[in-house]
């Protein structure tokens, strides 16, 4: 199957600091990736939808300015959350479908962010 | 996307076969049922999905009623390395629409 990357797979930062987050696809390209985030022993939570050349789309209470997203290529899309405190401390997970007419997404190792 | 209802957890012996129920009453005629599994501290990884056919694959099958209105997904052989949370989910199966994850089924493969 496709092969979407993460990077870091985890990162300890200290409150008030910004941190990026990558998603790359490896082997093909795609014009939309979603980011999610998942709280220890809760689901995923869908947080906004990148997209190549335009502006991201963020699920209701999701705060846009905080949690930052570019799709700089059609193989890279970025998360970044800014001013970080504890509490944004979380597993963010990308994916991206493959875009050769399957209609699975894929999805990346995740990246745990501490916020100390 | 229509709601899915799944228990929350389940325990299968190993090398016995998992059958991991899901409800999704509300279904409708374009959607499809997807099955995804997520280890621990990884990324969701796809198993299977189906339309109203019943599909199978390398790692599992997927049974789906005829009403569509419920769904099994059968890993055959359990082994630990299956220990994870399996989500279903119910969506339009055109590309690039988002995934939305509901509470899935924690499988606990026992020795």
């Amino acid at each position: 199957g496709a092969v979407v990357s993460q990077h870091p797979s985890w990162v300890i930062c200290k409150s008030g600091t910004s941190v990026k987050i990558e998603c790359r696809s490896l082997d093909f390209q795609a014009t939309t990736m979603f980011w999610y985030r998942q709280f220890p022993k809760q689901s995923l939570m869908l947080m906004a939808t990148s997209n190549e050349g335009s502006k991201a789309t963020y699920e209701q209470g999701v705060e846009k300015d905080k949690f930052l997203i570019n799709h700089a290529s059609l193989t890279l899309s970025t998360l970044t959350v800014t001013s970080a405190h504890p509490e944004d401390s979380s597993f963010y997970i990308c994916s991206a479908p493959p875009g050769t007419g399957g209609t699975e997404a894929f999805f990346g190792q995740g990246t745990r962010l501490t916020v100390v | 996307d229509a709601k899915t209802t799944q228990p929350p957890s389940m325990d299968c012996a190993e090398g016995r076969a998992a059958n991991l129920p899901c409800n999704h009453s509300t279904i409708s005629g374009n959607e499809y049922v997807y099955w995804y599994r997520q280890i621990h501290s990884q990324g969701p990884q796809y198993i299977i999905h189906g339309l109203k056919n019943n599909e199978t694959n390398e790692m599992a099958s997927l049974i789906i009623t005829e009403d569509r209105k419920s769904s099994t997904l059968i890993l055959p052989h359990a082994t630990l390395r299956d220990t994870a949370v399996y989500y279903c989910i119910v969506r339009v199966g055109n590309n690039f629409n988002k995934f939305y994850f509901g509470s899935g089924t924690k499988l606990n493969v026992k020795p």
